[in-house]
């Protein structure tokens, strides 16, 4: 059969790691970003977001830099658990107008915490 | 649970048959999304509205797809007509946008097969 697009990035860590998960993105346009956690079987969940005119932001474990001159995203997630294991994707919001809010996602990488 | 409901969360159905989805946003939240998701993808933006007018479309959403949001509460997606290629996990989102800031939380996702 076709193979379906089971080709995302992985990173595997040990427990207690920390991680940096990467996002390139394309739009200079965009306003802001927004980091979502996906276990399997279930919806995206909002971990951090991040607006364009700020560089770093920091919530409970994890942090989120922005580098607006290569368009580069980054998830630093310290200490890694168990229960971080999960598909990590970025997404983009542009810029004003009626697109406003809507996302768009990048790649995704599954991230793999090992005991 | 005050989050974002769907229902139903799978549904198997012949090729041909027509689909609703039904997704119930978090209380109070103005702006309702539909996202489609095939395996190993990031999510697919396909249309949204702010109260129940539906601001956006995709040119994904084909005209076998339809959406409602008839007194800006509860959303329905419906396909008619369904299509192998149409088997994907049918995600909502709904948010209330302050000044600079949209955080979408995601519902749990419909998971439609077609046979």
């Amino acid at each position: 059969g076709e193979s379906v697009g089971l080709h995302l990035p992985t990173l595997s860590v040990q427990e207690g790691d920390n991680s940096i998960i990467n996002c390139a993105y394309s739009n200079s346009a965009s306003d802001y970003f927004i980091w979502y956690k996906q276990e399997s079987g279930k919806g995206p969940q909002f971990i951090i977001d991040i607006r364009s005119n700020m560089d770093k932001r920091q919530g409970q474990r994890v942090t989120v830099l922005l580098n607006k001159t290569v368009k580069h995203l980054s998830l630093q997630i310290a200490a890694t658990q168990p229960g971080d294991s999960a598909v990590y994707f970025c997404a983009e919001v542009p810029r004003g107008g009626t697109s406003y809010g809507k996302l768009t996602f990048g790649q995704g990488t599954i991230l793999t915490v090992h005991p | 649970d005050t989050g974002v409901s769907q229902d139903p969360r799978h549904k198997i159905t012949k090729r041909g048959q027509n689909v609703t989805f039904r997704c119930d946003p978090i209380s109070e939240h103005n702006r309702l999304y539909w996202y489609r998701q095939t395996l190993g993808q990031g999510p697919e933006f396909l249309t949204y509205f702010q109260n129940e007018a539906q601001l956006e479309k995709s040119r994904l959403l084909s005209d076998r797809f339809s959406a409602e949001r008839p007194k800006g509460s509860f959303s329905t997606l419906e396909i008619q007509r369904t299509e192998q290629g149409d088997s994907a996990m049918y995600l909502c989102a709904s948010s209330f946008p302050s000044p600079g800031w949209e955080t979408q939380y995601f519902g749990p996702g419909t998971r439609l097969l077609v046979l």
